[in-house]
């Protein structure tokens, strides 16, 4: 049963970047064959995707994002890790990393994370 | 991009049956017809799980109580026989062409 589970800091200072890393366990990230994300929720609001990646690095991003943001992987430590610079209050979010879309997954984000709180302030 | 719109409630007895409507625009939830809609369930505090993939499909172990269909441009979940447990916000969730993924504003389900 493929799991995953998020790790870094909880507290991000403004103009800042915020580096989450995702731990991929029960299975290698390589072999399904699917695609990689992070999906972010303000307390008390909805869910937003960030952007995806697959093992070969191929990523996308959600356009109102897409400047400040990266998404990158190392299949030798079945991890997959988030970056996004020059955080402001509006960053501050539940961060979850989750496998897929793709079609692998029918298109669908199947397995998520715990979810990561993340506040940006001085 | 376009964001996907949800009713911000819907409200039902136990046993009854309730419809969420998913709507987007011609580019988002009619683009790739019943094939990429996704529906989840977020209970308060928790992880959101996929309840409705392809449109239409359950995953193992989702009850057969959750449905979804599609016709034009509005993507739909029905629940029947709605238990207490039931009880959650429900986001639906499209491909919108782009290799960029939009999820609906959220819906509260709460059961009477």
């Amino acid at each position: 049963q493929v799991q995953l589970q998020e790790s870094g800091p909880g507290l991000v200072k403004p103009s800042e970047t915020l580096s989450l890393t995702c731990t991929v366990s029960g299975g290698s990230i390589s072999s399904s064959n699917s695609y990689w994300s992070w999906i972010r929720q303000p307390a008390g609001k909805g869910l937003e995707s960030i952007g995806r990646i697959y093992t070969s690095g191929f990523t996308d991003y959600n356009y109102s994002l897409k400047n400040r943001v990266t998404i990158s992987v190392d299949t030798s430590k079945n991890q997959f890790f988030l970056h996004l610079n020059f955080v402001t209050a509006a960053d501050t979010a539940v961060y979850y990393c989750v496998r897929g879309p793709g079609a692998a997954t029918r298109e669908a984000f199947d397995i998520w994370g715990q979810g990561r709180m993340v506040t940006v302030s001085s | 991009q376009s964001a996907l719109t949800q009713p911000a409630s819907v409200s039902g007895s136990p046993g009854q049956s309730i419809t969420i409507s998913c709507t987007g625009n011609s580019s988002d939830v009619e683009f790739y017809k019943l094939v990429l809609v996704s529906w989840y369930q977020q209970h308060p505090g928790k992880v959101p799980k996929l309840i409705i993939y392809g449109g239409s499909e359950r995953p193992s172990g989702i009850s057969n109580r959750f449905s979804a269909s599609q016709s034009g441009n509005t993507a739909s979940l029905t629940i029947s026989g709605l238990q207490v447990e039931d009880e959650a916000d429900y986001y639906c969730c499209s491909n919108v062409g782009t290799r960029t993924w939009v999820f609906g504003g959220g819906t509260r389900l709460t059961v009477l």
